[in-house]
């Protein structure tokens, strides 16, 4: 069964640096997603990325984030200047039509 | 501002029945989600309901009432393996996910 995958698993940084947060949605799913969850949180909408654009964006994707598409498969997520607050699971997900389906996450640890 | 409620934990018993509702309040509505999120793991899909009614998939089905803005999933012949977190999400005028705190579901032998 095809599945969204997600690299790394934990990714470990310092405050203020950058981290690029990797994924490989399901090959022929058109919308593509970035959601965080910080630990014992409710799951919170980053962005979503339809046609090489992205078509929604939340209060905390603020200009400290961006994504792209780099080529036919990977969807990343930048986060700039990492800060303290950014520690959370990073879920990636896509869907054709309403049924989003997660990859594993990214955990990210900012020390 | 959006809002959506569930309890935050209930407790239940191996074989059993429970009902895990939802409420809502949103800027538009395009749907209502139910996701199981077992710890550290992502959320995974368990139904989809857009019109008014009951939605059956096996041992678990989701209710939606969008004039009371209301939801429920039932669980059936509860499994150890259904202890997790529920979480209800509604995707708004915009299509964006708008999710729940989630419910900690606890099944006791």
């Amino acid at each position: 069964e095809p599945e969204v995958t997600q690299t790394p698993s934990h990714q470990v940084t310092q405050m203020g640096q950058e981290v690029i947060l990797r994924c490989v949605p399901i090959s022929n799913h058109l919308y593509f997603y970035w959601y965080r969850q910080i630990l014992g949180q409710k799951v919170e909408f980053l962005v979503s990325f339809y046609n090489n654009e992205i078509s929604e964006k939340s209060e905390i994707f603020d200009d400290q984030f961006s994504v792209e598409r780099p080529d036919g498969s990977n969807f990343t997520l930048k986060i700039r200047s990492t800060k303290l607050e950014d520690s959370a699971m990073y879920f990636c997900a896509s869907n054709l039509v309403y049924e989003q389906y997660f990859g594993p996450g990214t955990r990210l640890t900012v020390t | 501002g959006q809002n959506i409620d569930q309890p935050t934990e209930m407790t239940a018993t191996e074989g059993a029945i429970v009902q895990i509702n939802c409420t809502y309040q949103t800027s538009g509505f395009n749907g209502l989600f139910w996701y199981q999120q077992h710890a550290g793991e992502a959320p995974t899909f368990l139904s989809y309901n857009v019109l008014d009614g009951l939605e059956e998939k096996g041992r678990f089905s989701s209710f939606l009432s969008r004039s009371k803005g209301y939801s429920y999933l039932l669980l059936k012949e509860l499994q150890m393996k259904d202890s997790a977190s529920y979480l209800c999400a509604v995707r708004d005028s915009n299509y964006q996910l708008i999710w729940g705190a989630g419910t900690k579901l606890i099944i006791k032998p």
